[in-house]
């Protein structure tokens, strides 16, 4: 099956400081990928749509800024939490869409999901 | 907008006994796909069944299985013969016409020996 690294899988940074955190499709190519965040014991909220070769399209609230999301090649996104606080700490996970010939939403439209890194800023 | 609601925070369930996790969503598309999640203790996001609303007959993956009302919007999982390692938290999730996933609150399952 489609498979999705994500690269670390836990940090620990200083506040002040900025932290990359990769995803990368082992075994596709997937022209959007995702970024979402979850808290303990809550729900992933999408972060933003990472598309290759053009600008991330981010969720309201989302700051930008803060978040910069780089998506360079077919198989690998990067999303860098800039100026890190405590309250960005996190577990934060990407998912990447397989491209496929139909453009129709839905079996040929599956996220894999990758493993998740754990952010925590001292 | 989409929304997913997810009304049990926890359940439990003995040991090949069976469990329903309910879903409501709410959407004004005709033509979407609905997915069960589960996450475990590792956190890694593990597919387990989905459905397309165009098609009436419920989906099913060998022990899980989907009681699909489109009418109604209810999307719920069962899950037959609970083992151990079904322990987990589930989510409910709504595939919009854009390619986003948008996730339920989710449910934390437990499963007694």
């Amino acid at each position: 099956g489609a498979v999705v690294s994500q690269h670390p899988s836990w940090v620990i940074c200083k506040s002040g400081t900025s932290v990359k955190i990769e995803c990368r499709s082992l075994d596709f190519q997937a022209t959007t990928m995702f970024w979402y965040r979850q808290f303990p014991k809550q729900s992933l909220m999408l972060m933003a749509t990472s598309n290759e070769g053009s600008k991330a399209t981010y969720e309201q609230g989302v700051e930008k800024d803060k978040f910069l999301i780089n998506h360079a090649s077919l198989t690998l996104s990067t999303l860098t939490v800039t100026s890190a606080h405590p309250e960005d700490s996190s577990f934060y996970i990407c998912s990447a869409r397989e491209d496929t010939e139909s453009q129709r939403v839905g079996l040929t439209d599956t996220q894999y999901f990758g493993p998740g890194t754990r952010l925590t800023v001292l | 907008a989409q929304t997913v609601t997810q009304s049990q925070p926890e359940m439990s369930v003995q040991e090949a006994e069976t469990v329903t996790l309910s879903c409501t969503y709410d959407t004004s598309e005709s033509d979407y796909y609905l997915f069960w999640y589960k996450q475990p203790p590792s956190r890694q996001m593990i597919l387990v069944i989905r459905q397309e609303a165009y098609k009436q007959q419920n989906a099913t993956e060998n022990r899980f299985s989907v009681n699909f009302q489109k009418a109604a919007k209810s999307f719920s999982l069962k899950i037959s013969d609970s083992q151990l390692g079904d322990a987990a938290m589930y989510f409910c999730a709504y595939l919009t016409s854009y390619g986003k996933l948008t996730f339920g609150q989710g449910t934390i399952l437990t499963v007694h020996p």
